[in-house]
Parts: C-alpha cells; structure tokens; sequence
C-alpha cells in the first residue's frame, strides 16, 4: 500500500530561518515524489517533483530512499512562503496519494 | 490556458438530499481526477479517468457516489443521498497523460451537508 506521512500539521518559523517540512513514505517499489502547495485562496499547485531534481522558490527536496524520506527544504525563509504544503506519491497504482499536510507560517 | 473549471463553488444540502458537482477540465487533458478533502486531510483519490474510462475509482462509496465522463471531456459527480460526513471540498484535477504528468487542480466545490 502506498502511504505519505507528514508529522507536523503545523510548523511556524521566523522569516530568514531555514524551513524543513518533513515528509515520509511507506511503498516497496521506486515512488515518484512530489510537493504541491496551497497558497491562500489559490488552487493546489504543484511545487516541484523529485526527477527534476530543481529548486523552485528557493525549496528543494531530496529523496531518501534509505530513510524513505522526501523532506521539503528552503535555507531562507520568506512571508509569502506561508502557506498549506502536501507531499504526495505515485506508486504502481499510477494513483497520486497525498499526506495530511503541514500548514507553514512565517513570522515577521 | 483556461485552468480547470468547477461548479458550484459553494453548495448547503440537508443529509439524504442529492447534489452534483460539474467539472469541465483543461483543454487536451486525457486524464481527469475527482478528489474528496475533509477539513484538516489531504485529498484523496475518488475516481481517476482517461478519456471517458474508468481507471481508478477503489475509493468511491459506490452506494452513493457516481460520477461520469461522457465523450472524455467534462465530468459530474454526484452523491445521493448525502451524509453528514460527506462535508467536504471535493477537487476535479486534470493532466496531458499518467498520474506522472503535472496535475492541475480546479479551485473546488465546498458541500456542507446539514
């Protein structure tokens, strides 16, 4: 079965500290990873995905398949960084499966 | 690009009341999703089409919800009869191809089932 735990349903940092939302997976083969973003009162957007191994926004995510992680990072926070982030997978389903989602708040 | 579309935006139905949702997804788009987010969850996968075929719809209480795709481009879910727990955003999505593919999301149908 595939699943994406995210631990932190919310995480509150100060603008210009590094942000770390953390994402784990349960899938025995090779998952494709992702992390979509809900900014306020927008759509769910996708924010970057692992094969493309880029930085978007300043964020990256690497994929740990040791640790069957995929945490979401950024050096420096930014206000406009605030928003709902959700990691998600694709198995052998070729279904998209999302986490709970952690709510990021960057304070002034 | 037109993004995906979603209506009504916003529905107030009393339980065992029926409703429907319309999604009309990007253009060229094969694949289209309907995905069901509670407050305070992730989505989650409802049903999952290419074209007008179904390739995905384990999670769909089949006793209550349908949905369809006729002629591979828009699509309407329906519930019947509604349930307190049926409270929730229900998302269409779309993309070119496979899950794979960047998927687009529409803004969404809130129902509040009362």
């Amino acid at each position: 079965a595939q699943r994406v735990t995210q631990p932190e349903k919310l995480l509150s940092v100060f603008k210009g500290a590094p942000v770390e939302l953390k994402c784990n997976y349960s899938y025995s083969g090779s998952p494709e990873l992702f992390w979509y973003v809900q900014y306020s009162r927008q759509r769910l957007q996708l924010l970057l995905r692992h094969i493309s191994r880029e930085s978007i926004k300043g964020f990256t995510a690497d994929l740990n398949k040791g640790e069957t992680s995929f945490h979401l990072k950024k050096p420096f926070a930014q206000e406009e960084d605030s928003a709902m982030y959700y990691c998600a997978l694709i198995g052998g389903a070729q279904k998209l499966v999302f986490g709970q989602g952690t709510r990021l708040t960057i304070n002034p | 690009e037109a993004g995906v579309a979603q209506s009504p935006r916003y529905k107030i139905i009393e339980k065992r009341q029926s409703v429907a949702f319309w999604c009309n997804p990007i253009s060229g788009h094969a694949t289209l999703y309907w995905y069901q987010q509670i407050l305070g969850q992730g989505p989650k996968l409802l049903i999952q089409f290419q074209n007008n075929g179904v390739v995905d719809d384990s999670q769909l209480p089949k006793d209550r919800f349908s949905a369809e795709r006729l002629k591979g481009v828009d699509s309407t879910l329906k519930i019947q009869p509604a349930k307190l727990e049926d409270s929730a955003v229900y998302l269409c999505a779309s993309s070119r191809g496979r899950a794979g593919n960047t998927i687009y999301f529409g803004e969404g149908s809130w129902l509040t089932v009362v």
